[in-house]
């Protein structure tokens, strides 16, 4: 059963490049990884997602170790408005619908 | 603009009440989705449709009741609830649903805040 496991809160300031790791051992040789920011009161939305290697798009990069075990989110140059829960999805193997959220990790930027 | 909106935002209701929360996407997905976000805990999916049919439904107790007229349409109905139902309620939804589902990102919608008195 694939689960992740990710740091339940981080600090940072603004400007600095933040990295968040998420640990799947378990993960399924054709699954991904995705990543998906909350904002209070509202739905999570979707950030990145990856199966190997490196990937970027315009917020943020997500790199994927070659033994696919972790991944880690990368934001740039992080505002105050980045303050969010993140959150770190694979499938977890056992269900055909169903997806596993975590606590995620709450990322707090200061001025 | 999220492509899935849900309404009413906020929702107040007495546990005697009946109350309908809507879904509605405008991203063409064949799949549609409730999850519940209690405070302090993590994301629960309550149901999943698939082209109008439900395919999953996750011990969710029967005072809610799914309909899904369309696929760009969902709904939950609620009747007799308690106050420990209080949370937010999400619709997502994804282009396909089942074991290709995966590596279809959810889209959601930015929930009803439900409050039961």
């Amino acid at each position: 059963l694939a689960k992740t496991t990710q740091p339940i809160s981080m600090d940072s300031y603004e400007g600095q490049e933040v990295n968040i790791t998420c640990s799947h051992n378990n993960i399924a040789t054709n699954d991904y990884i995705t990543w998906y920011q909350q904002f209070p009161s509202q739905g999570p939305r979707f950030i990145i997602q990856g199966y190997k290697t490196k990937v970027t798009n315009e917020v943020a990069s997500l790199f994927i170790p070659a033994d696919r075990k972790s991944s880690t989110l990368s934001l740039p140059r992080v505002s105050l408005s980045d303050t969010a829960v993140y959150y770190c999805l694979v499938p977890p193997g056992d269900s055909n619908y169903q997806l596993i959220w975590g606590a995620g990790t709450k990322l707090i930027i200061k001025p | 603009e999220t492509g899935v909106t849900q309404t009413p935002r906020h929702l107040v209701m007495g546990m005697t009440n009946k109350k309908s929360l809507k879904c509605e996407q405008h991203l063409g997905h064949n799949a549609m989705y409730w999850y519940k976000q209690s405070a302090k805990k993590p994301l629960e999916l309550m149901f999943v449709y698939s082209l109008e049919e439900r395919v999953e439904n996750n011990s969710v107790p029967s005072r809610f009741s799914p309909e899904c007229p369309n696929s760009s349409h969902l709904f939950l109905h609620l009747h007799t609830l308690q106050p420990e139902d209080s949370a937010l309620y999400l619709c997502a939804s994804s282009q396909d649903v089942g074991q290709t589902s995966y590596n279809s990102p959810l889209h959601f919608g930015n929930g009803t805040r439900l409050t039961v008195t």
